[in-house]
């Protein structure tokens, strides 16, 4: 079964500290990847995507992701956090032939930047 | 509102008791699933429907548990029997179905939280 894993499940670093969130998922076809993220009291939201193209995606908020196919790693970066970033972040495959339309979710990290 | 809709938000059940768990979707997304969040844990994929049609119920952990969505928007899961394995965050998300419209993203709900005492 495709799974997805997440390096780090706490992360804690100080204001304009640069960030990388590992995840590595276990499936060798094509797949789409997520990173979603969840700040406290607040639902699920999507902060970028990678479907085919340039490997290096940016989101919302000044985060961008890498997909290196090879190492079937997709990670995280932000080159310097705020406090407002605190929050859970996901990692997600979503492997269309064989799981249809479901996504496959990592762990979690969750991330406090102390102010 | 344009978001995705769950009620109700808390829910504390005691053990054997059913519980029931709406989702109301976007408009216009045909595609829905219900996922199961437990403490310190991602989402885990329980069941998806596109429109009313359930096309994948492989996650759903038990008999005991049975998702509906009968006229293709509004859905519920419902839970019999609840056991306190069942404590757990219940969320529901929509999108688009077909691959060509198809952006995969999923727009979730704040969940349903559920303790089973």
């Amino acid at each position: 079964a495709q799974s997805v894993s997440q390096h780090n499940h706490h992360v804690i670093l100080s204001e304009a500290a640069s960030l990388e969130l590992g995840c590595n998922y276990s499936y060798g076809g094509t797949v789409n990847l997520f990173w979603y993220v969840q700040y406290p009291g607040q639902h699920l939201q999507l902060l970028l995507k990678y479907f085919s193209g340039d490997p290096l995606v940016k989101g919302i908020k000044g985060f961008e992701a890498e997909f290196i196919k090879s190492k079937f790693s997709f990670n995280l970066r932000k080159p310097s956090v705020q406090w407002s970033d605190t929050a859970e972040y996901f990692c997600a495959v979503n492997d269309l032939l064989e799981y249809g339309n479901k996504l496959v979710f990592g762990a979690g990290t969750i991330l406090r930047v102390k102010s | 509102g344009a978001g995705v809709s769950q009620s109700p938000r808390y829910k504390v059940a005691k053990r054997g008791q059913d519980v029931a768990l709406r989702c109301d979707p976007i408009s216009g997304h045909v595609s829905l699933f219900w996922y199961q969040q437990a403490l310190g844990q991602g989402p885990e994929f329980l069941t998806y429907f596109q429109n009313e049609a359930q096309l994948d119920k492989s996650g759903l952990p038990s008999d005991r548990f049975f998702a509906e969505r009968p006229e293709g928007s509004v859905s519920t899961l419902k839970i019999q029997r609840t056991q306190q394995e069942d404590s757990a965050v219940y969320l529901c998300a929509s999108s688009f179905p077909s691959v060509s419209a198809n952006t995969g993203e999923l727009f979730f709900g704040e969940g349903s939280r559920l303790t089973v005492l």
